[in-house]
């Protein structure tokens, strides 16, 4: 089975500085297909996650352009470019590269405090 | 995007079971598929298992399996999910969720 590690596990940010959150893989995530199959969510408080990025580094629909997904393989970051209050929440990466309909699997998740 | 709506609130006993159902609109999953995920409470996410029913494709985390069944109405665009044997550890918040969309979840409350 598949293992995402995410670090830090927490992190406090100061407004308007960046913040980034690692996540590696036990095995590469890149398909056969030429895709890679690791997802980025937030999830703010009492909410339900939503996606920001998907293989990834594609940023979804309507996400800020300061949140940038990175990596290849096994490694993988997300970088906040300059944090505001409202990126509050848990981050989770999450990875679903045997299809169909495959395993999810999450890492940890990473709670960004102001 | 497809949206997602789930069923409300439940309380059980230990026990018995629990089916918690989860409307799409806007679109459907017939092809891309719907999963449920567990999140206890202060905890992360734990997927509990996926279905493509184009596929007519199912799979389970091997935690959930024999426990939990995941099936969907083509007719209504709902999906649901059945957990059986509940237990007081069973007590989480359960999301159906696509790749790009969850639902808004159901509190289930497992109590002797």
């Amino acid at each position: 089975d598949i293992v995402l590690t995410q670090t830090p596990l927490s992190l406090s940010v100061t407004p308007g500085q960046p913040a980034s959150i690692s996540c590696k893989s036990s095995q590469s995530l890149l398909h056969t297909d030429g895709k890679t199959y690791l997802y980025w969510y937030l999830q703010k408080p009492g909410q339900s996650p939503q996606v920001l990025i998907y293989e990834a580094s594609t940023r979804f629909s309507g996400v800020p352009d300061r949140f940038r997904g990175s990596g290849s393989g096994t490694d993988f970051t997300l970088t906040i470019s300059r944090v505001e209050a409202e990126d509050v929440g848990i981050y989770y990466c999450m990875q679903n590269l045997h299809l169909p309909p495959g395993t999810w699997t999450f890492g940890q998740g990473t709670k960004v405090e102001i | 995007q497809v949206q997602l709506v789930q069923s409300g609130a439940e309380v059980k006993m230990t026990g018995s079971s629990v089916k918690v159902s989860c409307k799409a609109s806007g679109g459907t999953f017939t092809m891309y598929g719907v999963n449920w995920v567990r999140q206890a409470p202060g905890q992360g996410l734990e997927w509990m298992g996926g279905i493509i029913p184009f596929f007519r494709s199912t799979n389970y985390a091997q935690k959930f399996k024999g426990r939990v069944s995941i099936t969907t109405d083509a007719a209504t665009s709902t999906a649901y999910m059945e957990l059986r044997s509940l237990r007081s550890e069973d007590t989480a918040i359960f999301y159906c969720a696509t790749v790009d969309s969850w639902g808004q979840g159901t509190l289930v409350t497992v109590s002797s």
